[in-house]
C-alpha cells in the first residue's frame, strides 16, 4: 500500500518568498494533517482537514499560511510570505475516520518537507 | 507550561542495556496516548499505543497513571537499531488531535 507522499523534499527561498509544498494520503483517509516541526522540537499541528473541510486550524498563522484540500483527497499548504522562523520540515499525515464517525488515531506520516528560509 | 513534556536526553546506553522514558502532560481530559518513533531525517512511525492497563509488545513496554499524568515507555535487550527520537504523544477524543512531545534522544552503543 502507498503511503503519504508530498513533494517536493526539501526548498530553500529567500525571506519574503512564497512557497508551496503538496501532499497527496494514503488511499481511503478522509483525514489530513499539516504539522509543522522545528528542529529539537516533536511536530505542531498546523490544520486538519476531515475530507474537504477544516477541523481545526487554530494553530495555522493565517496571517501568511493557507492550506487548501478542495475535492478531499490531495493538499496544498502555501506560505506568503516567508520569514526565517518558517525554517523547517512541514509533514502531511493522514488517517482513517471509523464507521462509526470516531477517529482512529494512527495518524502515518509523509516523508516531509524541508524548508529552508534564508 | 509544556502540554506534553519530555527529557530530551541524550540517553547513551551500550547493547542490551534496559532504558525507561518518561512523560508527563498537563491536559487532564486527555484520553488517547501513544509513543512514536522518529529516526533521524525521517518521519514519526506509531511505536505503540499506551493503555492504562499498561502493555507490553516484545522489548517495548508502556504504562500510563492517569492519577499523575505520566506515561513511560520501557526497553529492554537495547539493540543498535533501537536508536532514535522517542515522542511521548497525547490526544483528547475530539478530534484526534495529536499534541507531541519535543522527544527523547535514545543512542545505542556497541
Amino acid at each position: 500500500e502507498a503511503g503519504v507522499a508530498q513533494s517536493p523534499r526539501y526548498k530553500i527561498i529567500e525571506k519574503r518568498q512564497s512557497v508551496a509544498f503538496w501532499c497527496n494520503p494514503i488511499s481511503g483517509h478522509a483525514t489530513l494533517y499539516w504539522y509543522q516541526q522545528i528542529l529539537g522540537q516533536g511536530p505542531k499541528l498546523l490544520i486538519q482537514f476531515q475530507n474537504n473541510g477544516v477541523v481545526d486550524d487554530s494553530q495555522l498563522p493565517k496571517d501568511r499560511f493557507s492550506a487548501e484540500r478542495l475535492k478531499g483527497v490531495d493538499s496544498t499548504l502555501k506560505i506568503q510570505p516567508a520569514k526565517l522562523e518558517d525554517s523547517a520540515v512541514y509533514l502531511c499525515a493522514s488517517s482513517l475516520v471509523s464507521a462509526l464517525g470516531h477517529y482512529v488515531n494512527e495518524q502515518f506520516f509523509g516523508p516531509g518537507t524541508r524548508l529552508t528560509v534564508l | 507550561r509544556k502540554e506534553v513534556e519530555q527529557d530530551p536526553g541524550p540517553f547513551n546506553v551500550p547493547e542490551g542495556a534496559t532504558v525507561a522514558f518518561n512523560c508527563t502532560y498537563s491536559n487532564s481530559a486527555s484520553q488517547s496516548f501513544f509513543w512514536y518513533r522518529q529516526d533521524c531525517r525521517k518521519e514519526p512511525k506509531l511505536l505503540m499505543s499506551v493503555y492504562s492497563s499498561g502493555n507490553e509488545d516484545g522489548r517495548f513496554t508502556a504504562q500510563l497513571n492517569r492519577a499523575s499524568q505520566y506515561i513511560s515507555l520501557l526497553i529492554r535487550d537495547s539493540k543498535l537499531s533501537d536508536s532514535a527520537t522517542y515522542l511521548c504523544v497525547v490526544a483528547q477524543e475530539y478530534g484526534n488531535k495529536l499534541v507531541f512531545g519535543a522527544g527523547t534522544i535514545l543512542r545505542v552503543k556497541s
